[in-house]
């Protein structure tokens, strides 16, 4: 299973653009790359998800380069609430029912968001 | 639609006891897997179930078990409570040969004194 690596932590203001980098340079042939997002005292929530080169939703978007060993998770004009943490995680492409929920989640990226 | 829903959402038990938590999926959702928690730390994964069978488990002992209902939801049990067993327990759903989006409920908080 591939394992991801990212920053343990990470500051920001409010209005800013927050990008935060994973690597995970043994991703297999067949996983996507999720980003989930966790409130203290809450389970984590699904943000956005891709395969390659760039995924855009209403709440963030996600650049793969070529080579799928790392992706960025770009966060426009970030808020108080966006105060959380950021995992990344790789895991099998759908379809293969057997990895799912097998999902290795590392300690996250800690954002922290300031007026 | 509800989302995942978990019981109870905090539990104070002493060590050598056994715990029951409970989860109930997403609508539409079949598989459920289980999640611990420490504090400070990523949710760890303890098992899945599909189809009322143990599909995958983590690294975690023969105490922790499970069991999955033909509705869908899922028990998880966890006898001779250890200090260590303290965490947050996370339940998740999904569709099996879906994408792996996980959806999670709020989780239990467990604390072993």
């Amino acid at each position: 299973l591939a394992k991801t690596t990212q920053p343990i932590s990470m500051d920001s203001y409010e209005g800013q653009e927050v990008n935060i980098t994973c690597s995970h340079n043994n991703i297999a042939t067949n996983d996507y790359i999720t980003w989930y997002q966790q409130f203290p005292s809450q389970g984590p929530r699904f943000i956005i998800q891709g395969y390659k080169t760039k995924v855009t939703n209403e709440v963030a978007s996600l650049f793969i380069p070529a080579d799928r060993k790392s992706s960025t998770l770009s966060l426009p004009r970030v808020s108080l609430s966006d105060t959380a943490v950021y995992y990344c995680l790789v895991g099998d492409s759908r379809g293969n029912g057997g990895s799912q929920g097998n999902l290795i989640f590392g300690k996250g990226t800690k954002l922290s968001v300031k007026p | 639609d509800a989302g995942v829903t978990q019981s109870p959402t905090h539990l104070i038990k002493t060590r050598g006891q056994q715990v029951t938590l409970r989860c109930s999926p997403k609508s539409g959702h079949d598989t459920v897997s289980w999640y611990q928690q420490a504090l400070g730390q990523g949710p760890q994964f303890i098992f899945q179930y599909y189809e009322e069978e143990e599909r995958q488990r983590g690294n975690f002992p023969d105490r922790f078990s499970g069991h999955q209902f033909p509705n869908y939801s899922s028990e998880l049990n966890v006898n001779a409570l250890l200090l260590g067993d303290s965490a947050l327990y996370l339940c998740a759903s999904s569709v099996t040969g879906g994408n792996e989006k996980l959806f999670f409920g709020s989780g239990t908080q467990l604390s072993v004194l």
